[in-house]
C-alpha cells in the first residue's frame, strides 16, 4: 500500500463546476496535510494546509480532513480553466510524503 | 524577495559526466531537500538536510551526492553512477519545529537531460 494515494485522473470538469480531489494516507500518526498545485513544466506551489479535522476554506478552495478515515480532500468551487493542473497531496509526520498527483482539466 | 533559486534551468549531460545542480534559499530555513520527478510521477526524495554539515539519504540516494556547507546552499551532484538521470530536479526548503519539518517551498526546478 502506498503511503499517500490519489486517483491519477485525469479528472475533467466543466468551467464553473466544483472539482473534488481526494487523498488517503496510511500513517495514523500524520499531523499535517497539504495540497500543492503543479502546472505543467513548473514546480509545485503550496495552496492549502490543514492540521485539524473539519473544513478549511480559502477563497474558492476548501480542504477537508477526516483523521479517523485517514482521508483528506480538496474542493475547488467555480472551477476555472486556469485551475487546470496536477494537484499533489502531501502528508507530514516528520518528513513530508507526496502522493503521485491528480491531473485536473477544467473545460471552457 | 525571499525565495529559492535553482540553476541552471536546463542542463544537458553526456553519459559518464558528473554534473552539479545549484540550490540557494534566502528564507532562513533550516531544512533543505532534493527531489526527483519523472514524467507523470510524484516526487521522490533524494537527500535532505536539517542543519549545516549534516544530511540524510532519502528514498533514491544512489548515484547522487550533496553537501551543506552553508545554511543557504544545498548543491546536488548527479554522478555517472546514476543509471537514468534524465528527470526534473526540485529543491525545496522548510522551517523545522522540534522533530517535525514544516510545509515545504519549492524552487523552479532544473530539467536534466542525458544525451
Amino acid at each position: 500500500q502506498k503511503e499517500v494515494e490519489q486517483n491519477s485522473g485525469p479528472l475533467s470538469v466543466p468551467e464553473g463546476a466544483i472539482a473534488s480531489l481526494n487523498c488517503t494516507y496510511s500513517d495514523r500518526g500524520s499531523q499535517s496535510f497539504f495540497w500543492y498545485r503543479q502546472y505543467s513544466g513548473k514546480s509545485p506551489e503550496l495552496i492549502m494546509s490543514i492540521y485539524s479535522n473539519g473544513d478549511k476554506e480559502d477563497g474558492r478552495f476548501t480542504a477537508q480532513l477526516n483523521k479517523a478515515s485517514q482521508y483528506v480532500s480538496l474542493l475547488i468551487r467555480d472551477s476555472q480553466p486556469s485551475d487546470s493542473a496536477t494537484y499533489l497531496c502531501a502528508v507530514n509526520r516528520r518528513l513530508m510524503t507526496f502522493g503521485s498527483g491528480t491531473q485536473l482539466t477544467v473545460l471552457p | 524577495d525571499g525565495g529559492i533559486t535553482q540553476s541552471p534551468k536546463y542542463l544537458f549531460r553526456k553519459e559518464g559526466q558528473n554534473v552539479t545542480l545549484s540550490c540557494e534559499q534566502n528564507l532562513n530555513h533550516d531544512a533543505m531537500y532534493w527531489y526527483r520527478q519523472d514524467p507523470g510521477q510524484g516526487l521522490r526524495l533524494i537527500y535532505y538536510s536539517q542543519i549545516v554539515n549534516d544530511f540524510q539519504k532519502g528514498d533514491i540516494a544512489e548515484g547522487y551526492s550533496v553537501s551543506r556547507e552553508k545554511k543557504e546552499s544545498f548543491p546536488l551532484t548527479v554522478t555517472s553512477a546514476q543509471k537514468n538521470p534524465t528527470a526534473f530536479y526540485l529543491c525545496a526548503s522548510s522551517s523545522v519545529q522540534g522533530e517535525s519539518y514544516n510545509e515545504q517551498f519549492f524552487g523552479p526546478g532544473t530539467r536534466l537531460t542525458v544525451l
